[in-house]
């Protein structure tokens, strides 16, 4: 039974330039949420995705977007990179009327 | 609005040691709340939920327990082991929100000496 899976691993990014992060959840899991961890610090939530729309959302702004696909897998676009967007990305997922969250190994993203 | 704060930010102990992670919220009104692990670099690893209705829960060496009215949780690992050093971070699942907002805390570093 695979993970969370997110990719890439790593990724280095120009100010200004744009990303996109994706993750296919866990199998039989069909709500994605999208964490920022900033080195030293615990992670933070951005958003939360389920049925393809975006139901919830953190303290962040709109250059911050994401998608879910019919497949339940998601994406996360930052636009307009700043250096303050350096951070490790982590995709959770969970199934409808459950619980524990489970996440992935992560996106390294540097923004220089 | 949700705090969470973990106390201490690292602990270096001697294999073998038992020891206590503590975490603390600010708003009693959880829905439940998770212990991860998180090795450099690396995802999170579950390692235990309490639900609010309960008052602990125990996997192996890790026991977890809930108190809500004084907004605590604490981790026990008994028997350490070098292969435990990692950081440990606590998230409560509040009420009022959708399920899927975890509040973390920054995470206590754990070092077991051999």
């Amino acid at each position: 039974d695979a993970g969370v899976t997110q990719s890439p691993t790593h990724l280095i990014k120009t100010r200004g330039q744009q990303v996109t992060l994706r993750c296919s959840p866990k199998s039989g899991h069909d709500t994605v949420s999208w964490y920022q961890q900033a080195l030293g610090q615990g992670p933070q939530f951005i958003f939360q995705y389920y049925e393809e729309e975006e139901r919830q959302r953190g303290n962040f702004p709109d250059r911050f977007s994401g998608h879910q696909f019919p497949n339940y897998s998601s994406e996360l676009n930052v636009n307009a990179l700043l250096l303050g967007d350096s951070a490790l990305y982590l995709c959770a997922s969970r199934r409808v009327g459950g619980d524990e969250q489970y996440f992935g190994p992560g996106t390294r993203l540097t923004v220089t | 609005k949700q705090e969470v704060t973990q106390i201490p930010a690292a602990l270096s102990v001697p294999e073998g040691e038992n020891l206590v992670l503590n975490c603390s919220f600010t708003d009693s009104a959880i829905y439940n709340l998770q212990w991860f692990r998180q090795d450099p670099g690396k995802g999170l690893t579950s390692l235990l939920l309490i639900q609010s209705s309960q008052r602990e829960q125990t996997s192996g060496r890790l026991n977890a327990s809930l108190d809500k009215s004084s907004g605590r949780s604490t981790l026990y690992i008994a028997a350490s082991q070098p292969g435990d050093s990692a950081t440990y971070l606590c998230a409560a699942n509040s009420l009022g929100g959708s399920q899927g907002n975890l509040i973390f805390g920054k995470g206590t570093k754990l070092s077991v000496k051999p």
